[in-house]
């Protein structure tokens, strides 16, 4: 098992060009996130979906879009990128919200925007 | 959400145990306690969690005071792959969608 995987590792972009963020899993599981980690601070909630085709907002959710089309996949899009959407993004998921429910976390990607 | 403050830092030597200490002096009755490390340069992975007795895994062990009002990480015996930042989180026994990350406590294993 893969676990969960992210495309692209590193990537840098101009204001203003636009991205999409590709997060896979492997484990049939039914919920999925997206956090942002920024420097010396712990990971802040984007977006999460509790199964296909639904999506919902989490704490910073401004600037970003998701779509959860199939179980396996959660793509999160950046239409019109600033340079305080510079980060490390993680992508998450789970079998349940209980909890006891783990989170299983990708390996990140790195997005400068300048 | 319930608030956890743990040490900034912490450091040990390798192949001794490890202490980490998590205050969380507003837990309620229904809220897991969770630990999740975040190696450089990788995601979160799980460590452990608990309720109200202390658990044991392959990873840790997790002591969990009386009042529930603190708790303890324990590495029993420290490795260089240990050093990491650690992240105390409590989750809502009812579900939640999010872990609520402070700023964790990073730990240095001097070998």
């Amino acid at each position: 098992n893969a676990g969960v995987t992210q495309t692209p590792k590193f990537r840098v972009l101009k204001t203003g060009q636009s991205m999409t963020l590709l997060c896979a899993q492997d484990m049939n599981h039914e919920y999925m996130y997206w956090y942002r980690q920024d420097p010396g601070m712990g990971l802040r909630l984007i977006h999460y979906s509790v199964g296909e085709g639904t999506t919902a907002k989490g704490e910073v959710p401004d600037g970003y879009n998701v779509s959860r089309l199939k179980k396996q996949n959660f793509l999160l899009g950046l239409e019109s990128a600033a340079p305080s959407q510079t980060s490390v993004y993680f992508c998450a998921s789970s079998r349940g919200l209980a909890g006891t429910a783990q989170q299983f976390f990708g390996p990140g990607t790195r997005l400068t925007v300048l | 959400d319930a608030k956890t403050t743990q040490p900034n830092s912490m450091e040990s030597n390798e192949e001794e145990p490890v202490h980490l200490p998590c205050n969380h002096s507003t837990i309620s009755g229904t809220d897991y306690i969770h630990w999740y490390r975040q190696l450089p340069s990788q995601g979160p992975e799980y460590v452990i969690h608990g309720l109200t007795s202390n658990v044991n895994n392959r990873m840790a062990s997790l002591a969990i005071a009386e009042d529930r009002k603190s708790s303890t990480l324990i590495l029993h015996r420290a490795t260089l792959r240990d050093a990491a930042v650690y992240y105390c989180i409590l989750r809502y026994q009812g579900g939640s969608e999010k872990l609520v990350f402070g700023k964790g406590t990073k730990l240095t294993v001097n070998p």
